[in-house]
């Protein structure tokens, strides 16, 4: 069976720090790979998502980048966090599109 | 691009009464439509999907229902119980291979 593993679990980084949040997914091959924020109390925000290595696509211009070296393996980064990077990031991946997405267990960053 | 609405933002109702959700989305091309339980603090988790080619679907307490042509689709969950206490997010396809949320409902089950 698939499974998403995402890393770390919370993270406390001052602002100006940078930032690698991994996701790394199981059990499937070329999936289609998404980073999503949540801020408290929000929807979803599509940061980027991926159909294949080296593929990124961006939904909103940021402070953030994403990079999909391996097959299962996705990648956000920042060479300088803003206090308004704080909240929850989610990984998500689907077999293709029009299937159904699954999230990991997600990252609540903290920006002091 | 898509763009998906959500109502209401937050819902109570009694345990055994009735509940649903409503989303609206702008783009035609959307044809597939996953709903997604949000514990606090956890991941989202899928529990009913639609595609464009079925008007209902239903799984237990739980179904969703899709009109194409005026572009909206609703959650329905009977008998609620207090473990349905959660926020629930309706989603659409995009044109590519993204997907557009709604803003969330946050549903709470009296007891």
């Amino acid at each position: 069976s698939q499974t998403i593993h995402q890393w770390p679990a919370t993270l406390v980084q001052p602002v100006g720090s940078p930032l690698s949040l991994e996701c790394t997914v199981e059990g499937t091959s070329n999936p289609n790979l998404y980073w999503y924020r949540q801020a408290a109390g929000r929807g979803l925000q599509l940061l980027f998502y991926s159909v294949g290595i080296g593929q990124i696509s961006s939904e909103v211009p940021q402070n953030l980048s994403a990079s999909r070296p391996q097959d299962r393996q996705f990648i956000l980064s920042s060479k300088k966090l803003l206090l308004s990077d704080s909240g929850f990031y989610l990984c998500a991946w689907s077999p293709d599109i029009d299937q159904p997405q699954h999230f990991g267990d997600g990252t609540r960053l903290s920006i002091l | 691009g898509e763009n998906v609405e959500q109502h209401p933002s937050t819902l109570s109702v009694q345990e055994g009464d009735s509940a649903v959700i409503k989303c609206t989305y702008s783009d035609s091309a959307s044809n597939y439509f996953p709903w997604y339980k949000q514990e606090l603090g956890k991941r989202p988790q899928l529990i009913i999907d639609i595609r464009s080619n079925v008007g209902e679907k239903k799984d237990q307490r739980i179904a969703v229902t899709l009109n194409k042509t005026a572009k909206h689709f609703s959650l329905h969950i009977t008998e609620t119980q207090p473990e349905d206490s959660a926020v629930y997010f309706c989603a659409a396809s995009g044109t590519g291979n993204q997907f557009y949320f709604g803003t969330g409902t946050s549903l709470t089950v009296i007891p």
